[in-house]
């Protein structure tokens, strides 16, 4: 079946635009997780959402980042305002409920802002 | 909160030899996941092998396998007969058990391992 998609798969805005990444996970898939990859570094948890609900929004680094997952499925991360240190690839990925030790990654969203 | 440390920044193997990529991680949980993931210039993350931290016998796939040493807190992936396809990123990461839910993963730095022709 299909994977995790991520669109668009690069961005690139001016500092101070607002943008909007988004990722459809695999079908079925009730968790799943925003992390951003800076350059030269392992990726770092943004955000977890369990169906429509955000159950840990501990990563998002300050009130610009927002993220949305209106009907339990596809999945929207905006950014406010943003700044030249959001550059970064945004990874996205699924997992089915249950099976807490198993995440599909997508191919990710390269941000790059001027 | 947990840390995931992996020192070398970068290994080079020839083609059909073995490599070892080193982990470290601390944390004050009993009962967690540890993960090799690969990922290739293409950026999609990709599974190697998991553990589970209950389970003393090393996990193994195919030409990769892990030393999992629980009380040094130590998770080194062993690559055998590498091959240039294995040319990548691999990122050592943890994620917590949370009985029936998800749980987030903590990441190492990486390491870029090069395999030579």
């Amino acid at each position: 079946g299909a994977g995790v998609s991520q669109t668009p798969s690069n961005k690139v805005t001016e500092k101070g635009k607002y943008v909007e990444l988004r990722c459809d996970p695999i079908s079925g898939h009730t968790a799943l997780y925003w992390y951003r990859q800076s350059l030269g570094q392992g990726p770092e948890f943004l955000i977890y959402f369990q169906g429509t609900g955000a159950a840990d929004d501990s990563g998002l680094p300050n009130d610009r980042f927002f993220a949305v997952r209106p009907e339990g499925s596809v999945s929207t991360l905006k950014i406010q305002r943003t700044e030249r240190g959001d550059s970064a690839v945004y990874l996205c990925a699924s997992s089915p409920m249950g099976l807490a030790d198993t995440q599909y990654f997508g191919p990710g969203t390269r941000l790059t802002v001027l | 909160a947990q840390t995931v440390t992996q020192s070398q920044p970068e290994m080079s193997v020839q083609e059909a030899e073995t490599v070892t990529l080193s982990c470290t991680y601390d944390t004050s949980e009993s009962n967690y996941y540890l993960f090799w993931y690969k990922q290739p210039p293409s950026r999609q993350m990709i599974l190697v092998i998991r553990q589970e931290a209950y389970k003393q016998q090393n996990a193994t796939e195919n030409r990769f396998s892990v030393n999992f040493q629980k009380a040094a807190k130590s998770f080194s992936l062993k690559i055998s007969d590498s091959q240039l396809g294995d040319t990548a990123m691999y990122f050592c990461a943890f994620m917590k058990h949370v009985t029936g839910a998800n749980s987030k993963l903590t990441f190492g730095k990486g390491i870029t391992l090069s395999v030579r022709p």
